[in-house]
């Protein structure tokens, strides 16, 4: 059975530094890797997404990830944090010809001035 | 923004009361979701549907029964509601990529579910 991991419940990161959130799968094959972005009240929007190729992919909102098959990780990662990052983010895992996805617990990133 | 639309977006109700909410959805998908959401629990699978009167169960079905007598429209029933239902239902829609079956999924914007 397919699992994911965020390890970090919440993360509280300074206006303007970087940002990693973490997320580990369990998945015997291939898998296909999302991570979303909820603001509080609304629903989950999709941040970025792994299918194949590039390790490296970029998302929406200056976000990019990384897939790393060796440690089952694909990281979400931004360069600068703004006061509107605030949110919580939660990775999803799939796998090619099955139709529903995993999700990790979120990790809930607070922003201080 | 993909068309998903939900109603009620909050409701409040007696235990022991059927209730059902409805996810609307203007994109022609063939899959549809319905989720819980709960702290500490993160987003757990109800019921899902692959087609017109074609569904199946996730992991925290019990209690729950859906319905799909249209594309458009996928219906979640609490048909006795209990407090420990208390929750934001999320309904989420997709397509595969007919290729490599990857489906991507797009999500409502919930309703908030009080059972007292």
């Amino acid at each position: 059975a397919q699992s994911v991991t965020q390890p970090d419940i919440h993360i509280t990161v300074s206006e303007g530094a970087s940002l990693e959130l973490r997320c580990n799968y369990s998945y015997g094959a291939t898998p296909y890797l999302f991570w979303y972005v909820q603001s509080p009240g609304q629903g989950l929007q999709l941040l970025l997404k792994y299918f194949s190729g590039d390790t490296l992919v970029q998302g929406i909102k200056g976000f990019e990830a990384e897939f790393k098959r060796s440690q089952s990780s694909f990281n979400l990662r931004k360069p600068s944090v703004h006061w509107s990052d605030a949110a919580e983010y939660f990775c999803a895992v799939g796998a090619s010809g099955y139709s529903t996805l995993t999700f990790g617990k979120g990790t809930m990133l607070l922003v201080s001035p | 923004d993909a068309g998903i639309t939900q109603s009620p977006r909050h409701k409040v109700t007696e235990t022991g009361t059927p209730v059902t909410l409805r996810c609307h959805q203007t994109e022609n998908h063939r899959y549809m979701y319905w989720y819980r959401q709960d702290p500490g629990h993160g987003l757990r699978l109800i019921h899902y549907s692959y087609g017109v009167k074609d569904t199946d169960k996730g992991e925290v079905s019990d209690g729950y029964s859906v319905s799909r007598s249209k594309t458009e429209d996928f219906l979640l029933t609490l048909e006795s509601a209990t407090s420990s239902q208390t929750s934001v239902y999320f309904c989420a829609i997709s397509e595969s990529d007919q290729i490599n079956l990857y489906y991507e999924q797009y999500f409502g914007p919930g309703t908030r579910l009080t059972v007292t």
